[in-house]
C-alpha cells in the first residue's frame, strides 16, 4: 500500500491566489514527521515545511502553511498569493519513528504535484 | 546556511567509463544521503551514512560505490554504468538524529548531478 499519497498530478494557480495541495499517509506508527519539499525544473529539493504527529499547532514557515488533520492522516500544504516562482514539483514526505530504530533515516516520498502559476 | 554541494552539475559518461560524484556540506551534520531520481518521480534513496559509517543500501548495484571519507563529505563512484542508470542524483544530510525528536530529521538537498550514460 501507498504510505504517501498525493492525488493532483498537476493543477495551475492564478498568480495571487492561494493554492491548497493535497496529501495523505498511511501509518501505525504513533510518532512520525511529515515534510513538504518544492523541486524547481533546476532540480534541488528546497525544504519548505515541517509537522511532527504529536504538535498541537499546524505549521506554519510564511506563505506556507500545513493543514494537518491527524484523524484523517492528512497534511495538505497551502501556498498563499501565489508567486510565479512558486511553479514547481512539490512533493510531501514522511519519517516514522519505528522505522528510524529498525532501519535508520529513511524518507517516504509521495508521487509529487506539478503547480504552474499563471500570470 | 543550509547549503549542500555537489559537483559536477552535469555529467555524460560511456559504458565502460569510471567517474565519481561528489558531495559536501559544512553544517555540521552527521547524516548523508545518495537518491537517485528519474523523470517525473520521486527521489529513490540509495545509500544512508550516519556517523561516516554505510548504515543503509537499498540493494544498489555495486556498479555503484559510495565513500565517506570524512562527515562533511560524500562521493559516489560509477562504473561500467547502463543507459537506464541516467538520472539525477540528489544528495542530501541531515542531523542525523536517531532518538529523541529523531522524525523531525530534516534532510537537505544539493542541487544534483544529471547523469547521462551513453
Amino acid at each position: 500500500a501507498q504510505k504517501i499519497t498525493q492525488t493532483q498530478p498537476g493543477m495551475f494557480v492564478q498568480e495571487k491566489e492561494a493554492v491548497t495541495l493535497d496529501c495523505t499517509y498511511d501509518t501505525s506508527d504513533p510518532s512520525y514527521g511529515l515534510f513538504w519539499y518544492k523541486q524547481p525544473s533546476s532540480g534541488e529539493m528546497i525544504f519548505l515545511i515541517y509537522q511532527g504527529s504529536y504538535d498541537q499547532q499546524n505549521a506554519t514557515e510564511g506563505r506556507y502553511s500545513l493543514n494537518f488533520q491527524k484523524a484523517r492522516k492528512s497534511a495538505n500544504l497551502v501556498i498563499s498569493a501565489s508567486q510565479l516562482g512558486d511553479s514547481a514539483m512539490y512533493f510531501c514526505a514522511m519519517r516514522e519513528g519505528l522505522m528510524i530504530k529498525a532501519a535508520g533515516n529513511k524518507l517516504t516520498f509521495g508521487g509529487g504535484t506539478r503547480v504552474l502559476v499563471k500570470p | 546556511d543550509t547549503e549542500v554541494t555537489q559537483t559536477p552539475k552535469h555529467l555524460v559518461m560511456g559504458m565502460t567509463n569510471k567517474k565519481s560524484l561528489k558531495c559536501e556540506q559544512h553544517m555540521g551534520h552527521r547524516a548523508m544521503y545518495w537518491y537517485k531520481q528519474k523523470a517525473k518521480k520521486p527521489p529513490e534513496l540509495m545509500f544512508v551514512y550516519s556517523y561516516e559509517k554505510l548504515s543503509i543500501n537499498e540493494s544498489v548495484p555495486s556498479r555503484f560505490s559510495p565513500e565517506c571519507p570524512n562527515s562533511s563529505l560524500l562521493n559516489l563512484h560509477l562504473h561500467a554504468l547502463q543507459p537506464e542508470d541516467s538520472a539525477l542524483y540528489l544528495c542530501a544530510s541531515s542531523q542525523g538524529r536517531t532518538s529523541g525528536r529523531a522524525v523531525a530529521d530534516t534532510q537537505y538537498f544539493g542541487p544534483g548531478t544529471r547523469l547521462t550514460v551513453l
